[in-house]
């Protein structure tokens, strides 16, 4: 049962244009969550995170908003580069794990930007 | 500061025999661990480690030991490989407990025939 959810495998956009990477969660616990990039044969590389206490936070181009009602967060990148082309992983961790703290993946939406 | 480093980057075992997948980090982080990527299955947690002599299982354990002896390394053995255990083998580290953010290295590409 996957607690973390990205139902897009796939999306592609414009170079210049907006990317907007959703993710669905089940476990209201989860309080805190990260995105991640990954280019093929590269380990994943942190990109940004939201604690459930805000709703929104930015970093250069990329925002990431979280919906607590809703369960949802998204990742918005503005504007797109053709260098943003990976693997975009949301993961999520719960806050009744202790210090041990792991973090549960979704399974990665694969992002095109075209020039 | 090399960050994560994991070797071999490729291997190829037949099913039966056992192997070493290392993993080194040189940024003092207390928290490393162990994941494996499979196609529509995302990233399994195998085994972590909170700090040298300290270790536990993930979700994905089966066949699968770790140690710590040291902050620096964390090796994965299998024991005896198996065809279901093909897949992209990732290990992080992160600073424990207090950041979640975690530095993958770059992966091993294992194939049990």
């Amino acid at each position: 049962d996957q607690q973390v959810k990205q139902n897009s495998p796939s999306l592609s956009v414009q170079e210049g244009r907006i990317s907007i990477l959703n993710c669905d969660y089940t476990n209201s616990m989860f309080d805190y969550f990260l995105w991640y990039k990954k280019y093929p044969a590269e380990g994943p590389t942190f990109l940004i995170s939201i604690s459930s206490i805000k709703d929104k936070n930015e970093d250069g181009r990329f925002t990431v908003f979280l919906n607590k009602s809703a369960k949802h967060l998204s990742l918005h990148i503005v504007p797109s580069q053709p260098g943003d082309s990976a693997v975009y992983f949301c993961a999520a961790s719960p806050s009744d794990a202790g210090n041990n703290r792991k973090l549960i993946w979704g399974l990665g939406t694969s992002l095109a930007v075209n020039p | 500061n090399a960050g994560v480093t994991q070797t071999p980057k490729f291997q190829v075992l037949k099913t039966g025999q056992s192997m070493t997948l290392q993993c080194a980090q040189d940024m003092n982080h207390e928290y490393m661990s162990w994941y494996r990527q499979d196609p529509g299955m995302g990233l399994r947690l195998i085994h972590y480690s909170v700090g040298a002599g300290i270790t536990d299982q993930g979700e994905v354990p089966n066949g699968y030991n770790v140690s710590r002896s040291t902050t620096e390394d964390f090796p994965l053995r299998l024991l005896s490989a198996a065809p279901s255990q093909t897949s992209v083998y990732f290990c992080a580290s992160r600073i424990f407990p207090d950041s979640f953010e975690q530095y993958f290295g770059p992966g091993t590409r294992l194939t049990v025939t």
